[in-house]
């Protein structure tokens, strides 16, 4: 356990289901990021939130929908996905947005398979 | 541009032998980071290096920054098999989130 706890550790859904990936975080950060990696490609930020206020969205597909209510806890909305989502995301916590030097903490990731 | 790149991309070598993986950043930076990451899995953080000659040892792996170079090296001695993983190295540059490399997938063979 890393201190960041994503949940479900797998997700199989159809392009037209609708799901929620969450992350929680109990190490009193106030920083919390979504992370996409593919195969073979390098790690991609999708959304940071500091203070749950969002702080950058790197031009991600409205299909993706992040939520956070609070500094503990980040949630990413999927809804009509497409086979190319298929990924793992991973979410990450930190200090505070700049990471002062503490660097982020990973949790273990959702391996999401769109169908 | 902010950019890290890292070579090599994959690294096959034979245990017992020495290494540098390295990473060259695009802009100004004293704040550099090394994760591993087996197969599957998460990022675990390996080094934090947060100045210009910084050095830090952790078993067989050693990581060093080069501020005005704008270089980290991670040096691997006589590599072991628990060493296979693929390692990234994340920069923090100011304002923005970390800005990771490909990362370098290393294969230790017998």
């Amino acid at each position: 356990e890393t201190g960041v706890t994503q949940t479900p550790r797998h997700l199989v859904m159809g392009m037209t289901n609708k799901k929620s990936l969450k992350c929680e975080q109990h190490l009193g950060h106030n920083a919390m990021y979504w992370y996409k990696q593919s195969a073979k490609k390098p790690l991609e930020l999708m959304f940071v939130y500091n203070f749950k206020e969002q702080t950058e969205n790197n031009s991600v597909p409205s299909r993706f929908s992040p939520e956070c209510p609070n500094s503990s806890h980040l949630f990413l909305h999927l809804h009509t996905l497409q086979p190319e989502d298929s990924a793992l995301y991973l979410c990450a916590s930190s200090h505070d947005y700049r990471g002062n030097g503490y660097g982020y903490t990973f949790g273990s990731g959702t391996r999401l398979t769109v169908v | 541009e902010l950019k890290v790149e890292q070579n090599p991309l994959f690294l096959s070598m034979q245990e017992g032998k020495n290494y540098t993986i390295y990473c060259n950043y695009s802009t100004t930076s004293d704040r550099l980071y090394w994760y591993r990451q087996d197969p599957g899995k998460s990022l675990e953080s390996l080094f934090v290096l947060l100045s210009n000659g910084a050095v830090k040892q952790e078993g067989r792996l050693m990581a060093s920054l080069d501020t005005k170079a704008r270089l980290s090296t991670l040096h691997i001695t006589a590599a072991v098999h628990d060493l296979s993983a693929t390692y990234f190295c994340a920069v923090e540059f100011s304002g923005y989130a970390l800005n990771f490399g490909k990362g370098t997938s290393l294969l230790v063979t017998p």
